[in-house]
């Protein structure tokens, strides 16, 4: 059973507002990655991080930002959502080995009225 | 870039075997071919992977070519929690970091 969390796993927003999403992992895993899915569609990655204070934009363009200052915690920022964020937003973790399997959160929906 | 060609669906009957089968043409000799699956949207779940020969866990077998520019994961008896999106992944190489990019997927459909 993987011990990867995200929360909240649905919320509702408004306009302008403000977002962290919350995604943590128990399993001392280097390596943490944001996914961002829309309904029917395939997933892209956003933003990955190899370390405490390492980030890196993936390979769709985001808004979002992203930090890591402990190895457990990776959250995501909207500073002004948009109703164009609204999506589902997954996080995963993996060791640092460049083959390692990743596990994933049950991920946050995010709709943007 | 696309590096993998998936059928966008299948059907398989409750019992039998499924097949999925996926093209990796541009494959690098360091490159291990994964399998993700996700079930309603929800987070995409670790099958298995393999470089070169066959592989087989408790979920499904992975069979690779020997080219290794295809292969086919194998759900020996496919129940109906079966029923997902498929992804086949070539992990990108070590250098930039072992990064999953997912493509389009095969969205299996398990029939009573």
């Amino acid at each position: 059973e993987a011990d990867i969390y995200q929360t909240p796993r649905y919320l509702v927003i408004g306009t302008g507002k403000k977002i962290t999403l919350e995604c943590s992992q128990t399993m001392g895993h280097d390596k943490m990655y944001w996914y961002q899915q829309d309904p029917g569609m395939e997933l892209h990655l956003i933003h990955y991080s190899y370390g405490v204070n390492s980030t890196e934009k993936g390979d769709l363009s985001s808004e979002s930002t992203v930090s890591r200052i402990r190895t457990e915690h990776f959250p995501l920022t909207l500073e002004s959502a948009r109703p164009s964020h609204t999506s589902q937003y997954l996080c995963a973790s993996s060791e640092s080995t460049a083959i390692a399997e990743a596990f994933f959160g049950q991920g946050t929906r995010l709709t943007v009225v | 870039d696309a590096k993998t060609t998936q059928p966008p669906s299948m059907d398989c009957a409750e019992g039998r075997a499924a097949n999925l089968p996926c093209n990796h043409s541009t494959i690098s000799g360091n490159e291990y071919v994964y399998w993700y699956r996700q079930i309603h949207s929800q987070g995409p779940q670790y099958i298995i992977h393999g470089l070169k020969n066959n592989e087989t866990n408790e979920m499904a077998s992975l069979i690779i070519t020997e080219d290794r520019k295809s292969s086919t994961l194998i759900l020996p008896h496919a129940t109906l929690r079966d029923t997902a999106v498929y992804y086949c992944i070539v992990r990108v190489g070590r250098n930039q970091g072992g990064k999953l990019i997912f493509g389009q997927g095969t969205e299996l459909s398990v029939k009573p």
